[in-house]
């Protein structure tokens, strides 16, 4: 069975970063894109971007390439995300989600990132 | 961007009814469009890709049609756990749709 089982609730003050992991299990992970997608009530769904497991390149939504940073490690199937200069515009829940057919066929329960001083 | 427009952003209908949730693409994306499915307080869950072909698991009641600009999730015989939001996806360059909110009456 297919999980995707990312980190908890985060609390964060205005400026600083967050990294939030998403364990995969269930599948080859090397073997599809891992995208990151940010759901908020301002803008509904947005895609972050994704990255390749197999050999960590990624590819950014121009709106997230200074925001965010994705990384995998292979030895724990695990990809992260680093969002950085944190504002309250990206207070939101953040989802991982494995690649498929150029979709999205399974994604994490997500994770809330609250920024408030 | 690519902008995905779903207008209708709310719709009732009855169980055993037939619904049609429709959305359209700013431009060309051919097939490359995807549908979501979002219960309350869930993840989104994938139904369709390739505009029309259904995801594992996905009963047969969920269907996909379209391509080019204009794109449409019918969903045949609803049933009262369809109560959620749908979101469609072009990953040419990864946009959703801004969501339909299906409600049961």
């Amino acid at each position: 069975e297919v999980q995707l089982q990312q980190s908890g609730p985060e609390l964060v003050k205005p400026g600083a970063s967050v990294k939030i992991s998403c364990k995969a299990s269930g599948y080859s992970f090397t073997g599809y894109y891992m995208h990151w997608v940010k759901q908020s009530h301002v803008k509904s769904l947005e895609w972050i971007g994704r990255i390749n497991p197999y050999n960590g390149a990624t590819s950014y939504n121009q709106n997230f390439k200074d925001k965010a940073s994705l990384t995998v490690d292979k030895s724990s199937s695990t990809a992260y995300m680093e969002l950085h200069s944190l504002t309250s515009e990206d207070s939101a829940v953040y989802y991982c989600a494995k690649g498929y057919e150029g979709g999205m066929d399974y994604w994490g329960q997500g994770t809330s990132v609250t920024v408030s001083s | 961007d690519i902008v995905m427009t779903q207008s209708q952003k709310f719709m009732s209908t009855s169980v055993g009814d037939r619904v049609s949730v429709t959305c359209k693409a700013s431009q060309n994306v051919g097939t490359n469009v995807a549908w979501y499915q979002q219960k309350p307080g869930q993840s989104p869950k994938a139904l369709i890709y390739s505009a029309s072909y259904r995801y594992s698991g996905v009963p047969d009641r969920f269907t996909g049609s379209g391509s080019g600009t204009d794109f449409t999730l019918t969903i045949s015989n609803v049933q009262s756990e369809d109560l959620a939001e749908y979101f469609c996806q072009q990953y040419n360059s990864y946009t959703f749709g801004g969501g339909t909110k299906l409600e049961i009456k």
